[in-house]
């Protein structure tokens, strides 16, 4: 089964505009943690947050910001204001047990001016 | 400051003749892993290195081999590439134990294309 889900393939929006890229995640266990990495064109992952699994409060920096919902399964990434640098490919990723990454397929965003 | 380097960013190979992708990092970190990442794919984890303690992934072809000599570096060896071995390699690197924990900080990996 699936462990991470991220079903927007790509979206594409205008510079400035607001965008929400979705992650959905299935676990059985109780301490586990979630990630986001960006990928830009150039293929380097790019680390950009880490969260816990007792650790629900939203995150903030700069546009960046993360909704976590342990109730609904979902670590949601929100770009404010977007940006044509912000054009990558986003991973979210999974954590648990002694296991190291799963990744979900990826949202490729893409920012035109 | 790069500070999980790979050389080289792309690299060519003929069928069947091995290849060896290279990482280097200056975090002083404990684990280094592979992963293959083919195009518009998640990437995919070959192995990693507890210190000098190899993991391997059930998955990972025998045609692929990793050597990390010492803390700084970790090779990937691809013994007998076939055209299905095309994709980017990305090396990173965690300064735990490789558990959940861990934060894994990825280089900017090598493209590899098979002829």
């Amino acid at each position: 089964a699936q462990k991470v889900t991220q079903a927007q393939t790509e979206i594409s929006v205008v510079e400035k505009e607001d965008v929400t890229l979705d992650c959905v995640y299935e676990t059985r266990d109780t301490t586990y943690y979630l990630f986001w990495y960006k990928q830009p064109p150039s293929g380097e992952l790019v680390f950009l947050i880490r969260r816990n699994s007792f650790d629900e409060q939203n995150e903030i920096s700069g546009r960046y910001s993360w909704n976590f919902q342990k109730s609904t399964s979902s670590f949601n990434f929100t770009i404010t204001a977007s940006q044509v640098v912000d054009s990558a490919v986003y991973f979210c990723a999974l954590s648990e047990g002694y296991s190291t990454l799963t990744f979900g397929k990826g949202t490729m965003l893409l920012v035109s001016p | 400051d790069a500070m999980v380097i790979q050389n080289p960013r792309y690299q060519v190979t003929q069928f069947g003749k091995p290849v060896t992708l290279s990482c280097s990092q200056t975090l002083n970190h404990n684990v280094m892993y592979w992963y293959q990442q083919k195009s518009s794919q998640a990437p995919k984890l070959l192995f990693h290195y507890y210190d000098k303690d190899f993991n391997n992934e059930a998955d990972t072809p025998d045609n692929f081999q990793s050597r990390r000599p010492n803390t700084s570096f970790c090779f990937l060896d691809i013994r007998s590439p076939g055209l299905g071995d095309a994709a980017m390699y990305l090396c990173a690197t965690s300064g735990g134990d490789g558990g959940p924990t861990d934060t894994q900080y990825f280089g900017p990996g090598t493209r590899l294309t098979v002829l």
